[in-house]
């Protein structure tokens, strides 16, 4: 089993639609969590970083965490065509590694 | 404020030379990491500087090597390159090593192999 995984993609959505993104971890210990987006060609940018089990909102983006399930997902509301991009979740695990799932590219189809 | 730069920026190499790439933090930050991404293995942990201190190592061979300076900025070195470690070279910087810390990610080095 992989550390982190991530849904395998790619995820196709029409524009205005949600689009889901899912994390599992192995590592139940683990304390912090972060969704990247990364452009075809161009280095990951920070989206939001996740501590505490709910929700957290930030705009259109919403990233929900369970550590009972050892799950976070990233939720992307009224979806555009400049989200087509990589989604990356980081996790920095109890002993104090940081891991990156592999990636789920995400397009959304005009 | 100034996001984290990474020189060069592209580079073209040949089996069993070496090679060193530099990295500047955000002004502030203290805590530089190195990863390596490439399509087949996705974007892996190569190690991680704290006050010119290596706090973290992924699964590199030692053929992998950085080191930090006094002004936080961080240089990451291969020796003896493969064909394999054709990548995109990223570096990230944070405020500290902390749980909460956030990194930013400079632009990358693309590193090619021939």
């Amino acid at each position: 089993q992989k550390e982190v995984e991530q849904n395998s993609g790619p995820l196709s959505v029409p524009e205005g639609a949600i689009a889901s993104l899912n994390c599992t971890y192995s590592d139940r210990g683990s304390q912090s969590f972060f969704w990247y987006r990364q452009y075809s060609g161009k280095s990951p940018e920070l989206i939001m970083s996740i501590y505490s089990n709910g929700d957290k909102e930030d705009g259109r983006f919403t990233a929900q965490l369970n550590k009972a399930s050892q799950y976070v997902s990233l939720l992307i509301r009224d979806s555009q065509p400049s989200d087509s991009a990589t989604y990356l979740c980081e996790v920095k695990t109890s002993y104090d590694k940081v891991i990156f799932g592999p990636g789920t590219s995400l397009s959304v189809i005009p | 404020k100034a996001g984290v730069t990474q020189t060069p920026r592209y580079l073209i190499k040949t089996r069993g030379q070496q090679v060193t790439l530099s990295c500047s933090p955000i002004s502030g930050h203290r805590s530089v990491s190195w990863y390596q991404q490439t399509p087949g293995q996705g974007l892996q942990f190569l190690f991680e500087y704290f006050s010119e201190t290596q706090r973290n190592k992924g699964n590199f061979p030692g053929r992998f090597s950085g080191r930090q300076f006094s002004n936080s900025r961080s240089e990451m070195n291969v020796s003896t390159l493969e064909l394999g470690d054709s990548a995109l070279y990223l570096c990230a910087s944070s405020l500290g090593p902390g749980d909460a810390d956030t990194q930013y990610f400079g632009p990358g080095t693309r590193l090619t192999v021939l």
